[in-house]
């Protein structure tokens, strides 16, 4: 079956600096992704679509200065956190939309990032 | 607007008996509605999904679900629970199956299903 991958699993970091998330889909292209954040013991939300060769589009309150989404392949997608703080710090999970099949869409096993 | 609202937090079963999940959608539109399962510090894996075509849908692991659109329900059943299908498991729903903005999913509060031996 189709298989997206992200990296790293899980990354600790200080408070200030920035860290990148990748999602890759391993077996299919997409020219669709999305991010998902998901705090403990709640729901996902969608913090914005990744379009291929174009820029994000973000969700309401989503700062897009803050999640660097970009979208250089159709198998690569990343999310890069600038500056992160300890309220950044969460359970990240990508998706990607199958090019071959326009209802299917797959997720990363998601990345635990935690801001000391 | 799209909302989902999954009722019961917490659904606790004992191996062999029925499971029975609820979601209940708010759609403008016809919605396309998902089952999502999440085992912990996993992604999500689609059990099942409902894109306008037979009401009774049939999924992965023995699941279906059954949109009834007179009650905006979309829950999930399996009739015999085994300790494996202890997970969280999400409804999502969404308004579009084509074009870029597919995919936008909106998720259910989620619910944690507990099998007891």
């Amino acid at each position: 079956g189709a298989v997206v991958s992200q990296h790293p699993s899980r990354v600790i970091c200080k408070s200030g600096t920035s860290v990148k998330i990748e999602c890759r889909s391993l077996d299919f292209q997409a020219t669709t992704m999305f991010w998902y954040r998901q705090f403990p013991k709640q729901s996902l939300m969608l913090m914005a679509t990744s379009n291929e060769g174009s820029k994000a589009t973000y969700e309401q309150g989503v700062e897009k200065d803050k999640f660097l989404i970009n979208h250089a392949s159709l198998t690569l997608s990343t999310l890069t956190v600038t500056s992160a703080h300890p309220e950044d710090s969460s359970f990240y999970i990508c998706s990607a939309r199958d090019d071959r099949a326009a209802d299917t869409q797959y997720f990363g096993p998601g990345t635990r990032l935690t801001v000391l | 607007a799209q909302s989902v609202t999954q009722l019961g937090s917490h659904v606790s079963v004992s191996e062999g008996a029925l499971v029975l999940l609820r979601c209940n959608y708010s759609s403008s539109v016809p919605p396309y509605l998902f089952w999502y399962v999440q085992y912990p510090n996993q992604g999500l894996q689609l059990l099942l999904k409902y894109t306008s075509a037979a009401t009774l849908v049939k999924g992965i692991n023995g699941f279906e679900a059954e949109f009834k659109k007179s009650e905006t329900s979309f829950h999930l059943t399996k009739p015999s629970a085994h300790m494996s299908d202890a997970a969280e498991y999400f409804c999502a729903v969404s308004t579009d199956a084509g074009g870029t903005s597919y995919g936008k999913l909106t998720f259910g509060q989620g619910t944690i299903l507990t099998v007891h031996p």
